[in-house]
């Protein structure tokens, strides 16, 4: 079966420590995209990082960064420096694009920064 | 400005009368698809197009209908709502990539509509 799995419904961290929120998924695929995508308090979903199953190397962009891992079927996020403009629903996501083209999205972690 | 506009953003409804959520995107992408999130539950897919006369369900089609008459438009159509439909819809749309998938591209999320069905 295909799963993904934030098991961290709910974060809260004071501005400027660093966070990782976790990303489990299960597919039996050795094709697959991974996402990741932000849902701020205004309630829009915006695009993070993609990431293919063939590609392992962990990605840094500014204070985000990603850390897959094929071993353990992770895909995790890490803030550094966390900010209160960081607060949001992160939603991790996965495809398997030579099955079908269904996009399954974990549950969410609701991630609070505190000033 | 390349968007994803859907129609109505809020909506009020009473059990049994039907409905539509229109969805329209300026990007020519082939790619559309519908969730509903609630809470606790994430983002749920309804059902999703890959072309034009092409669409499929996804993991909770019940209760729901969907038409791809033109690339650019994607209604969500409630023919008898009930209060378990209460929630807030997404639509989103990507382009297809050549060999792969269209699941497999990023998607841009329309600003979401929530209805409630009293």
């Amino acid at each position: 079966a295909q799963k993904v799995t934030q098991a961290q419904t709910e974060i809260s961290v004071v501005e400027k420590e660093d966070v990782t929120l976790d990303c489990v998924y299960e597919t039996r695929d050795t094709t697959y995209y991974l996402f990741w995508y932000k849902q701020p308090p205004s309630g829009e979903l915006v695009f993070l990082i993609r990431r293919n199953s063939f590609d392992e190397q962990n990605e840094i962009s500014g204070r985000y960064s990603w850390n897959f891992q094929k071993s353990t079927s992770s895909f995790n996020f890490t803030i550094t420096a966390s900010q209160v403009v960081d607060s949001a629903v992160y939603f991790c996501a996965l495809t398997m694009p030579y099955r079908d083209d269904k996009i399954i999205f974990g549950k969410g972690t609701r991630l609070h920064i505190l000033p | 400005e390349a968007q994803v506009t859907q129609n109505p953003r809020y909506l009020i409804t009473v059990t049994g009368k039907k409905l539509t959520v229109t969805c329209s995107q300026n990007m020519n992408h082939e790619y559309m698809s519908w969730y509903r999130q609630d809470p606790g539950l994430g983002l749920r897919q309804i059902y999703y197009s890959m072309n034009v006369e092409v669409t499929d369900k996804g993991d909770v089609p019940e209760g729901y209908k969907v038409s791809r008459k033109e690339k650019r438009n994607f209604p969500l159509i409630l023919e008898s709502p009930s209060p378990n439909q209460t929630s807030l819809y997404f639509c989103a749309s990507s382009p297809a990539v050549e060999g792969v998938g269209s699941g497999a591209n990023v998607l841009t999320f329309g600003a979401g509509s929530r209805l409630t069905v009293l």
